[in-house]
């Protein structure tokens, strides 16, 4: 069975300074890894998706990821956060035989200090 | 914004209570899939439906319950309502085959 493990349940970064949350999927085949952002009262938008080809996926507002299959991660980064990017996120892995069904890991919250 | 809109945003339910949430998916979108996020939690996959049909269903009771129209827009229905059912439920469209889905804002219920 699949599963999605975030280990960070809570981070807080200073404005300006690097962010990286962590994600380690379990997943039987290739994995469709993907990262979503939920800003408070919002749904779910995507950053970035994996499927294969280039480990490291560049997606919006200036986020990149790296897939590791030898330590079955997906981590998410970004070089200089900014205030607006305090929220929660979500790694996911896909269902390749099913479009749009995912396993959700349990979000990690980011907090941004001046 | 994605196209998806969902209806209606907040409601509370007495427990016992029937709710039909109600999502229209985004333009040329044929697959719609329903998430329930308790706080705090990830989103947790309820049911998809593919050409007004049921195409997979999470660990989910039957009083869980969903439709497809279609135009493709979809209803989620939730019978004899318990505490534990108060969350935020999210419906994704995506187009079949394609890698992407595209979230609503959700509809936040609250059963008390």
């Amino acid at each position: 069975a699949q599963s999605v493990t975030q280990p960070d349940i809570h981070i807080t970064v200073s404005e300006g300074a690097s962010l990286e949350l962590r994600c380690n999927y379990s997943y039987g085949a290739t994995p469709y890894l993907f990262w979503y952002v939920q800003s408070p009262g919002q749904g779910l938008q995507l950053l970035l998706k994996y499927f294969s080809g280039d480990t490291l996926v560049q997606g919006i507002k200036g986020f990149e990821a790296e897939f590791k299959r030898s330590q079955s991660s997906f981590n998410l980064r970004k070089p200089s956060v900014h205030w607006s990017d305090a929220a929660e996120y979500f790694c996911a892995v896909g269902d390749g035989d099913s479009w749009g069904k995912f396993q959700f890991g349990a979000g990690t919250q980011v907090v941004v200090t001046p | 914004e994605t196209g998806v809109t969902q209806s209606p945003t907040h409601l509370i339910k007495t427990r016992g209570q029937q709710v039909t949430l109600r999502c229209s998916s985004q333009s040329g979108h044929n697959t719609v899939s329903w998430y329930q996020q308790a706080l705090g939690q990830g989103p947790q996959f309820i049911f998809q439906y593919y050409r007004e049909e049921e195409n997979g269903r999470g660990n989910f009771p039957p009083r869980f319950s969903g439709l497809q129209f279609p135009n493709y827009s979809s209803e989620l229905n939730v019978n004899a309502l318990e505490l534990d059912d108060s969350a935020l439920y999210l419906c994704a469209s995506s187009l079949w085959g394609s890698t992407e889905a595209f979230f609503g804002q959700g509809t936040r219920l609250t059963v008390v």
